[in-house]
Formats: structure tokens, C-alpha cells, sequence
């Protein structure tokens, strides 16, 4: 079974400050991980992946995240807020190896840049 | 980059009616398309697994007769909710996953179809 946990529904940041939305899993088997971004009445485009590569994953929009697997961590960050990043963020986690690939999802953390 | 559309975005039905929602993999093939349903300000929740040439997988508590699914081809997935009622309004989104992914298991999300019910 495996199973994320987002901490913190709602994350709000200055323009130009540091981005940290956390993302704890729970797996049996080593994982997949991945971060999403919503914007508001659209679907999900994802932002970065990890796949047993590099612990340190380099994502699309200057967002990145470490895989800490003595922490069961993957947290998401950026070092300088834009204000077009408010956006819903959803953690994610497949177990690797599986057949169909299916994700289960954070309850996501809501972001807010205030200018 | 790896495209999936969904139509409608929008829909508004009366209550009794049926819903079709299709779930296109515009630039590759998708053996397995998974649809998802999200409410206000809540996370996905996964309704089913569809697989392309069989009957879906329908996850716990998901009414099959309700939610009909049919992925006919390697392209297209869709979603039909039966007899709508004002409960099953939601934000529907559909995922793709390749036919080939050299085993990362990335899927593709839709826009996502937004469902109202009067």
C-alpha cells in the first residue's frame, strides 16, 4: 500500500521568498514521486518526477525537490516566489514496477504569493 | 510534450440525463486511461481504471452502472454518468498513461470536465 500526506493545506509566501511545500510517503516498495500543479478549473501538469535517479530533481518553472528516503521525504521547493506560482500542489506516489501505474494523491497544498 | 484533451470542459444537464465525457491522448497511445473525480478544494479520487479492449477496474465504492467507462481504442477513453443527479456534479479529470514509458510511470492529465447538475 502507499500513501502520501502533505503538510499544510494552505501555504502562503511573499513574492520573491522561498517556496518549501512537504510531501511524506508512505511505501512498501521503493516509489515513484511526483509534484503536480492545478490552476483553477484546469487538470494537472506535472512538474517534476522522481524515478530512482538522481535524489535531487530539477522541475519545470525553477521548482525542485529532494528525495530523502531516511526521511521518507520529498519536499518541493523554490527559491523565489513568482506570483503567476498560486496554484494548487499535489504530491504523488506509484509504486515502481507496478502494472498499471496507478497514482495515489496528497490532499494538496494550496498556494498563495502575495505581492 | 504528451497531450491530453478532454471535451467538454463545461457541461450543464438536467437531472435524469446522461453525460458522455471523452478522454483523447492526442500525440500517443495510451493503453491504460484512469479517471479521476475532484471535489472543491479536495484531492483526486480515483473512480476507475480503464484498459484498453477490457472492462475497467472500478475503485471501491465507485457504482459501475453509474460511471460507465469504454476505452475503445488506444486513443480514446470516455465516461458516461447515467441518470445524473445534482450529487454527481464534480470536476471529472482523465490521466493517460503511455504506451511506452520506459517504466516511470508518468501519466498525462486532461483539462478536466467540469459536470453540473440541475
Amino acid at each position: 500500500a502507499q500513501s502520501v500526506t502533505q503538510l499544510g493545506s494552505h501555504v502562503s509566501v511573499s513574492e520573491g521568498a522561498l517556496v518549501l511545500l512537504r510531501c511524506n510517503y508512505s511505501s512498501s516498495v521503493p516509489p515513484y514521486l511526483f509534484w503536480y500543479v492545478q490552476y483553477p478549473n484546469q487538470g494537472l501538469q506535472l512538474l517534476l518526477k522522481y524515478t530512482s535517479a538522481a535524489t535531487l530533481v530539477k522541475g519545470i518553472n525553477g521548482f525542485e525537490a529532494e528525495f530523502k528516503k531516511s526521511e521518507t521525504s520529498f519536499h518541493l521547493t523554490k527559491p523565489s516566489a513568482h506570483m503567476s506560482d498560486a496554484a494548487e500542489y499535489f504530491c504523488a506516489v506509484s509504486l515502481s514496477g507496478g502494472s498499471n501505474y496507478k497514482l495515489t494523491f496528497g490532499k494538496g497544498t494550496l498556494l498563495t504569493v502575495n505581492p | 510534450g504528451a497531450v491530453v484533451s478532454q471535451h467538454p470542459s463545461w457541461v450543464i444537464c438536467k437531472s435524469g440525463t446522461s453525460v458522455k465525457i471523452e478522454c483523447r491522448s492526442l500525440d500517443f497511445q495510451a493503453t491504460t486511461m484512469f479517471w479521476y473525480r475532484q471535489f472543491p478544494k479536495q484531492s483526486l479520487m480515483l473512480m476507475a481504471t480503464s484498459n484498453e479492449g477490457s472492462k475497467a477496474t472500478y475503485e471501491q465504492g465507485v457504482e459501475k452502472d453509474k460511471f460507465l467507462i469504454n476505452h475503445a481504442s488506444l486513443t480514446l477513453s470516455t465516461l458516461t454518468v447515467t441518470s445524473a443527479h445534482p450529487e454527481d456534479s464534480s470536476f471529472y479529470i482523465c490521466s493517460a498513461r503511455p504506451l511506452v514509458t520506459g517504466g516511470l510511470g508518468e501519466l498525462f492529465f486532461g483539462e478536466g470536465s467540469r459536470l453540473t447538475v440541475l
